[in-house]
């Protein structure tokens, strides 16, 4: 069975500094992908970046990148220069042949 | 514009009676999914389809059933709703292994 593990349930990050969500994955599947999603207050799910396994460069969309580690099974999120809007809860997903399974999730509160 | 509908977004009802959550997209997705989001247990897959006609059990299945008549429809049926039920649910499809899912915004029920 696939297991995700975000080991911090909260974290604070003072305003337009970086920070760093964690995120490990147990797999046996040689193929498969690592998502991360934002779910702000409002309730709804955000893509924000994917990274496959035979991907060798690691992820970035914009203040988003993904720390790609395989042999350390980790995937962990980095966001850059924080923003108030930035204070969510934010899930990492593993997609491995058909199971989708999420991390239990990291709460991220920006303060300004 | 492509996305997933879910609704109700907002349904509260009595133990026992049934109802149907309706999830419709329109992006011609071959895989859908339901999740379940409780505080502290994160999102967990009830049943996920890979293609019409073709259901499999998740994570947590028991009280749920699913039907796939057609590519676009993913109905969530709870035939004796419990108060154990009571949660925040998300519909979901993509359309490949590597792109990410595009979530419904999430139905809240309440089960008294």
């Amino acid at each position: 069975a696939q297991k995700i593990t975000q080991t911090q349930p909260g974290m604070f990050v003072q305003e337009k500094e970086a920070v760093t969500l964690d995120c490990t994955y147990d797999t046996s599947d040689q193929s498969y992908g690592l998502f991360w999603y934002k779910q702000p207050s409002s309730g709804e799910m955000i893509f924000l970046i994917y990274q496959g396994s035979y991907d060798e460069q690691n992820a970035t969309e914009g203040r988003y990148s993904l720390n790609f580690q395989k042999a350390r099974k980790s995937a962990n999120l980095v966001i850059s220069a924080s923003q108030l809007g930035d204070s969510a809860m934010y899930f990492c997903l593993n997609n491995a042949g058909n199971m989708l399974t999420f991390g239990g999730g990291t709460r991220l509160m920006v303060k300004p | 514009e492509a996305q997933v509908t879910q609704n109700p977004r907002y349904l509260i009802t009595v133990t026992g009676k049934k109802l149907t959550v309706t999830c419709s997209q329109n992006m011609n997705h071959e895989y859908m999914s339901w999740y379940r989001q409780d505080p502290g247990l994160g999102l967990r897959q009830i049943y996920y389809s890979m293609n019409v006609e073709v259901t499999d059990k998740g994570d947590v299945p028991e009280g749920y059933k699913v039907s796939r008549k057609e590519k676009r429809n993913f109905p969530l049926i709870l035939e004796s709703p419990s108060p154990n039920q009571t949660s925040l649910y998300f519909c979901a499809s993509t359309g490949s292994f590597g792109s990410p899912l595009h979530f419904g915004n999430g139905t809240r029920l309440t089960v008294t």
